[in-house]
């Protein structure tokens, strides 16, 4: 199984938005709903911020959100603030009792 | 709330088996839930190593399979990682993590331990 594909890096002002992409196959991203979003701050432990697509944890604002179009699962922060500044990764089940994480995004706030 | 923390050996010795144990509190794991262990490489992105259900079924990375086995106590309320014949790129930051449904929906994650593999 192949890590899915996110951009290296992403960027945006404070109170913009950034969306990040994460690409994967048929066999992954594309043929389940089962994509989650994670966020990692430097030294810290991953933190889940969506899942099944498009839901949110509790406790989780509501600038995060997820969504999918084919083989493409998306991650949109809006009104940026300081400290979504972190890693991103997302992930998606794969089929047979396995899933995949995506390489990961650097989210930099200008 | 649910609290999780990885423990074992800091630095193993290539061609060695690496041990960890990450202890459950705040919930029984017998009473359900799958059972995950994550890596991360140092400057690297997150791989998913395996899973074990309360029942005990495992299920393992395929590229990693051969190599790994994932256990559970639940008299201890502990599932247990063991990766045999460790290479330097084995050295990662180990995660364990609550998954509620086996899709990687991660919930719950352990501070994560560094394992070093060197002579």
């Amino acid at each position: 199984q192949s890590a899915l594909t996110q951009p290296p890096s992403a960027s945006g002002s404070p109170g913009q938005s950034v969306t990040i992409s994460c690409t994967g196959t048929s066999s992954d991203v594309g043929g389940y709903n089962y994509v989650s979003w994670y966020q990692q701050h430097p030294g810290k432990a991953p933190k889940l911020m969506t899942y099944e697509v498009s839901k949110r944890p509790s406790g989780v604002p509501d600038r995060f959100s997820g969504s999918k179009s084919g083989n493409t699962a998306s991650l949109t922060v809006s009104g940026l603030q300081a400290e979504d500044e972190a890693d991103y990764y997302c992930s998606s089940y794969a089929g047979s009792n396995n899933y995949v994480f995506g390489i990961g995004t650097k989210v930099t706030v200008l | 709330q649910v609290l999780l923390q990885e423990s074992g050996p800091g630095l193993v010795k290539p061609s060695e088996t690496l041990s960890l144990t990450c202890a459950v509190s705040g919930y029984s794991i017998s009473s359900g839930y799958y059972w995950d262990w994550i890596r991360q490489p140092p400057g690297k992105g997150l791989e998913w190593i395996g899973s074990i259900y309360h029942s005990g079924s495992t299920y393992y990375n395929p590229s990693l399979k051969g190599r790994l086995t994932i256990s559970v106590d639940t008299s201890k309320n502990q599932f247990s990682l063991k990766v045999k014949s460790v290479t330097a790129a084995d050295t990662a930051v180990y995660y364990c993590a609550r998954d509620s449904s086996m899709t990687g929906l991660l919930d719950y994650w352990g501070q994560g331990t560094l394992v070093t593999v060197s002579s």
